[in-house]
């Protein structure tokens, strides 16, 4: 089976720390994605990138960085971690291509900074 | 974006079909119809897709009306593992944005 993993699925970080999410899929897709998810906010689009060492921010850039040195890994990162950013990150990837293919996630990280 | 609208919740008996409708008077062209569902501390999973023809996969069945402004998934033997949100979007074809609404959330009963 075709798979996004992500690095962990339980993380408990300190206010002020910085933090590495890590993602990597084994489908040679192109796109890769972070989302977090909050109950009642949905998934909300944080950084995805189309290809190595390109990056572009989704809707709630700030507070985040991202890095992709290699087609198959991308990393998310929280420079200096607040209690707002406790959440469920969630990465994805999918084809580029025109045509709409299904995106596929990982099973997330759910993150607390306390 | 075109915006989905779904049920919050439907419940079904094990071995019975689920019927889970979908509108999107708003579909544009471009837009294809995706379902993911979501179980309990999971990642969204991609259940199917559609343009303009009713789909069928392993999984699911799809079936979009003619004027394409409503869909519904169709799980034909609900199974206690396919208690999950199930989530109806657009999505444009080359577009890299998802946007989940609140999903419909499906109780299975033994």
């Amino acid at each position: 089976d075709v798979k996004v993993t992500q690095s962990s699925r339980y993380l408990v970080k300190r206010t002020g720390e910085k933090v590495f999410l890590e993602c990597v899929q084994d489908m040679d897709h192109e796109n890769m994605f972070w989302y977090r998810q909050d109950p009642g906010l949905g998934l909300r689009l944080i950084y995805f990138s189309y290809d190595v060492k390109m990056k572009e921010k989704g809707d709630i850039p700030e507070g985040y960085s991202v890095s992709r040195e290699k087609k198959e890994r991308f990393s998310l990162i929280l420079e200096s971690a607040s209690t707002n950013q406790t959440s469920m990150y969630l990465c994805a990837s999918k084809l580029m291509t025109v045509r709409a293919y299904g995106y596929t996630f990982g099973s997330g990280t759910r993150l607390t900074v306390v | 974006d075109a915006k989905t609208t779904q049920p919050n919740s439907m419940e079904s008996n094990e071995e019975e079909p689920v019927h889970l409708p979908c509108n999107h008077s708003t579909i544009s062209g471009t837009d294809y119809i995706h379902w993911y569902r979501q179980l309990p501390s999971q990642g969204p999973e991609y259940v199917i897709h559609g343009l303009t023809s009713n789909v069928n996969n392993r999984m699911a069945s799809l079936a979009i009306a003619e004027d394409r402004k409503s869909s519904t998934l169709i799980l034909h033997r609900a199974t206690l593992r396919d208690a999950a949100v199930y989530y109806c979007i657009l999505i444009k074809a080359a577009g890299n944005k998802l946007t989940f609404g609140g999903g419909t959330r499906v109780l299975v009963k033994p």
